[in-house]
């Protein structure tokens, strides 16, 4: 079946610096999801990205979808310790199932 | 409050029980969903059902049994699992099953089998 990829794996950083997880795919994607899963909690829905090079922001954290709709970005802008936990991207395929990367598991060092 | 309620939160289980894990979501959506969540696999898609009807089974061990009875209820009936079924298992809900639908994900209920 379809994949979606997503590095890196594991990120630490410092609380204020800034964060970057990507997802990359072979195939087009129809659109795009963004979600958080915070340690212990369940997956929350962050936002959708559906046009090519869209961009779309909410308040430190900056989501991207690429012009050929093969790839997307998660940026976050000066770390808080709220942001721990792990980031999701998940891609649809045309009218396929939502397809879950690996996620990008974030700690913060104070 | 997610909208989506997963009961038991915890379960404990011998390889040579049966039990199962109940899904209640409140949105009015008509599509469910049950992933499998371990450190091998994040997010792993088990079962689809779509007003009511399986339309996804993603080769999953007939260990695992869904029943949905009706588009608000879920159960996932678990009997001789191994070890290795430990995990996460997060019911999940969406307007449709189709393009775009945003998914809400239960709380989890977390599987030990010994």
């Amino acid at each position: 079946g379809q994949q979606v990829m997503q590095i890196p794996q594991y990120q630490h950083v410092q609380e204020g610096e800034d964060f970057t997880t990507y997802c990359n795919s072979s195939t087009t994607l129809s659109n795009i999801q963004w979600y958080k899963q915070r340690p212990g909690g369940h997956p929350v829905f962050l936002i959708q990205l559906v046009k090519s090079g869209e961009v779309k922001k909410q308040k430190r954290l900056t989501f991207q979808f690429g012009e050929a709709k093969k790839n997307s970005s998660l940026h976050i802008t000066a770390t808080q310790t709220t942001d721990v936990g792990t980031y999701f991207c998940a891609g649809e395929f045309g009218n396929e199932k939502l397809t879950f990367g690996t996620g990008t598991r974030l700690t913060i060092i104070p | 409050e997610t909208g989506v309620t997963q009961t038991p939160r915890h379960l404990v289980m011998g390889m040579t029980n049966k039990k199962s894990l109940k899904c209640e979501q409140h949105l009015g959506h008509n599509a469910m969903y049950w992933y499998k969540q371990s450190a091998k696999k994040p997010l792993e898609l088990m079962f689809v059902y779509s007003l009511e009807e399986r339309v996804e089974n993603n080769s999953v061990p007939s260990r695992f049994s869904p029943e949905c009875p009706n588009s608000s209820h879920l159960f996932l009936h678990l009997h001789t699992l191994q070890p290795e079924d430990s995990a996460l298992y997060l019911c999940a809900s969406s307007q449709g099953e189709g393009a775009g639908d945003t998914i809400y994900f239960g709380e989890g209920s977390w599987l030990t089998v010994v």
